[in-house]
């Protein structure tokens, strides 16, 4: 069984702040890849990374960074500089490589941006 | 490409109807997925297709729930009956098998269902 777990519910920051979201997985798939998703207010699913577990580079997106540590099975998201536009809903996901394209998506972290 | 379009984008309905939604996929996408999104139990896999064939539908709720994708450029998910707690937004998406990786899912912008 696969499982991803969004600790943080719900995170309020100022703009300019730094934020990390935590996301931790669990699967018995000796390969298998990791994805952010983004939920702005208008409610569509906005892509934002995907990872496999072979790769636990670190990787940086303008604002954007994801660090991916298999040894504690956390692959966290980090804004640099939060601006207002950043406020929405992130999902994390994972997606064994025997289950297709299937995604399992963690319950998702609502962030507050605050000018 | 237009990305996945589902209809309708809102639905209303009474207890008791029966409900459908479509959903047209992205254009060479073999994998199709339908998801229910709820503030209790968040994002949630209801069934998906892989070459029109479904593949896993244990997250379907119960009988009531039915999904078809009689071709590759579309797919169908009825309530019938529908009932207050089917309330929720229903997302569909599509991805492609590109070798031996895991694609990314490309979402349709949901229909939100309300049944009074």
């Amino acid at each position: 069984a696969q499982k991803v777990t969004q600790a943080q519910t719900e995170i309020s920051v100022v703009e300019k702040e730094d934020v990390t979201l935590d996301c931790v997985y669990e699967t018995r798939d000796t390969t298998y890849y990791l994805f952010w998703y983004k939920q702005p207010p208008s409610g569509e699913l906005v892509f934002l990374i995907r990872r496999n577990s072979f790769d636990e580079q670190n990787e940086i997106s303008g604002r954007y960074s994801w660090n991916f540590q298999k040894s504690t099975s956390s692959f966290n998201f980090t804004i640099t500089a939060s601006q207002v536009v950043d406020s929405a809903v992130y999902f994390c996901a994972l997606s064994g490589n025997n289950a297709g394209n299937m995604l399992t998506f963690g319950g998702g972290t609502r962030l507050m941006v605050k000018p | 490409d237009a990305g996945v379009i589902q209809s309708p984008r809102h639905e209303v309905t009474e207890m008791g109807q029966e409900v459908t939604l479509r959903c047209k996929p992205i254009s060479g996408h073999d994998y199709l997925f339908w998801y229910r999104q709820t503030m209790m139990r968040g994002l949630e896999l209801l069934i998906y297709f892989n070459n029109n064939v479904p593949i896993d539908d244990s997250g379907m709720p119960e009988d009531r729930f039915s999904a078809k994708m009689p071709n590759a450029s579309f797919s169908t998910l009825k309530i019938q009956p529908s009932e207050p707690r089917d309330s929720a937004v229903y997302f569909c998406a599509s991805s492609p098998t590109m070798g031996y990786t895991n694609e990314k899912l490309f979402f349709g912008s949901g229909t939100q269902l309300s049944v009074l």
